[in-house]
């Protein structure tokens, strides 16, 4: 089974400092893709960055990185210079094949980490 | 329109109503998505869609009915809900499900049930 923990229910950041959020996984599937979506209080999730099971390097998007450990399994997101505006829900997903579905990555996410950035 | 919209945004119904919530996807994808979010609990996956043809159904109770007449339209049909059926319903697209991309969400409908 596909499995996304996420230990942190809320964390705290000071305004320009960097936060790593936390995220496990499991899955028995070779091939599978890690992602982080962002989740203002307006409801719409937004997508942020990605990672290839196969990927050799971490994936960076501007001020987001992922600490992609693989043997670990852990995916873990590095905001740097926080701001005020990343206060938000953050969510971890897998899609791995498992054992469904004909072919289609089916998506598994955790329950999230509230992030509050301070002024 | 860009992106992915969902109509209506809030919802209050009965439980003896009917109601429909529509997802329209702008983007080109060929796989569309229902979720349900919950206060206490993980986004829950409901439905997936690849090219209008159902590949995934989570153990849904029937009084959900997913509808896609197209690739890019989606619909979700509710009908005698049950308290515990309010949430935020999301509807998401990607390019292909048998590939890595990531998905695009829309707003939500926030459902109550009363």
């Amino acid at each position: 089974a596909q499995k996304i923990t996420q230990t942190q229910p809320g964390m705290f950041v000071q305004e320009k400092e960097a936060v790593t959020l936390d995220c496990t996984y499991d899955t028995s599937d070779p091939s599978y893709g890690l992602f982080w979506y962002k989740q203002p209080s307006s409801g719409e999730m937004i997508f942020l960055i990605y990672q290839g099971s196969y990927d050799q390097q971490n994936a960076t998007e501007g001020r987001y990185s992922l600490n992609f450990q693989k043997a670990r399994k852990s995916a873990n997101l590095v905001i740097s210079a926080s701001q005020l505006g990343d206060s938000a829900m953050y969510f971890c997903a897998m899609r791995a094949k498992g054992h469904a579905s004909g072919g289609s990555y089916i998506p598994t996410f955790g329950r999230g980490t509230s992030l509050i950035v301070h002024p | 329109e860009t992106g992915v919209t969902q109509t209506p945004r809030h919802l209050v119904m009965g439980m003896t109503n009917k109601k429909s919530l529509k997802c329209e996807q702008h983007l080109g994808h060929n796989a569309m998505y229902w979720y349900k979010q919950s206060a206490k609990k993980p986004l829950e996956l409901m439905f997936v869609y690849s090219l209008e043809e159902r590949v995934e159904n989570n153990s849904v109770p029937s009084r959900f009915s997913p509808e896609c007449p197209n690739s890019s339209h989606l619909f979700l049909h509710l009908h005698t809900l049950q308290p515990e059926d309010s949430a935020l319903y999301l509807c998401a697209s990607s390019q292909d499900p048998g590939s890595l991309y990531e998905q695009y969400f829309g707003p939500g409908t926030r459902l109550t049930v009363t």
